[in-house]
């Protein structure tokens, strides 16, 4: 079984520009999620889709933040424009809809994300 | 109040040291828990995954949960430096899941 794809691995940009970046969940997987995680803290959620439709997108920095998974499947993360402190690893995750172990959450690699 | 605290570290220990990680949490909604590893420059990667009160052992790892002190606790016996990672509890209730702020941890050889 194929895991979570992230692209790309690692993105180097300036800030006020413009980022995005891709996941495609494990296959059948129909919850999938977005994280930002920090270096030295845990992951904070973004947003998490269930199919192509959003579940929670609470502590998503709407005004440059945005996200979609329009056919249910792959999703994009997009930030615009950027500031300093969204530096981090930018983590996808996938889960089950349902059946044992269906709230266990597979991760991408991440992509990590510098601004300068 | 955090939903979920966890001690960062970083922890330093010698190889086959006995480990002890551990979180606590403040919602009794919470109904499964997790155990994660990361690598640095990768994602977590489960590594332990209950839902009921007690004890489960895989290999060296024993993951403990006691629901009623609302605490769960992450065991490594004979430690090795490829345990060397962060460890990030999580844990599942009303199917939102949040992540402790995980844990450092070096063996040293």
């Amino acid at each position: 079984e194929a895991g979570v794809a992230q692209s790309p691995r690692y993105k180097i940009i300036e800030k006020r520009q413009s980022v995005a970046f891709w996941c495609n969940p494990i296959s059948g997987h129909a919850t999938l999620y977005w994280y930002q995680q920090i270096l030295g803290q845990g992951p904070k959620l973004l947003i998490q889709f269930q199919n192509n439709g959003v579940v929670d997108d609470s502590q998503l920095p709407k005004d440059r933040f945005s996200a979609e998974r329009l056919k249910g499947v792959d999703s994009t993360l997009k930030i615009q424009p950027a500031k300093l402190e969204d530096s981090a690893v930018y983590l996808c995750a996938s889960t089950r809809i349902s059946g044992q172990g269906a709230d266990i959450q597979y991760f991408g690699a991440g992509t990590r994300l510098s601004v300068l | 109040q955090k939903e979920v605290e966890q001690d960062p570290g970083p922890l330093s220990v010698p190889e086959g040291a006995i480990v002890s990680l551990n979180c606590t949490y403040s919602n009794s909604a919470f109904q499964y828990f997790m155990w994660y590893r990361q690598y640095s420059r990768k994602g977590p990667e489960l590594l332990m995954y209950t839902y009921s009160s007690g004890n489960k052992e895989d290999g060296r790892f024993t993951a403990q949960v006691d629901k009623s002190s609302k605490y769960i606790s992450l065991f490594i016996r004979d430690s090795q430096p490829s345990d060397s990672a962060t460890y990030l509890c999580a844990m599942v209730g009303s199917r939102q899941f949040y992540f402790g702020t995980g844990t450092s941890l070096t063996v040293i050889p």
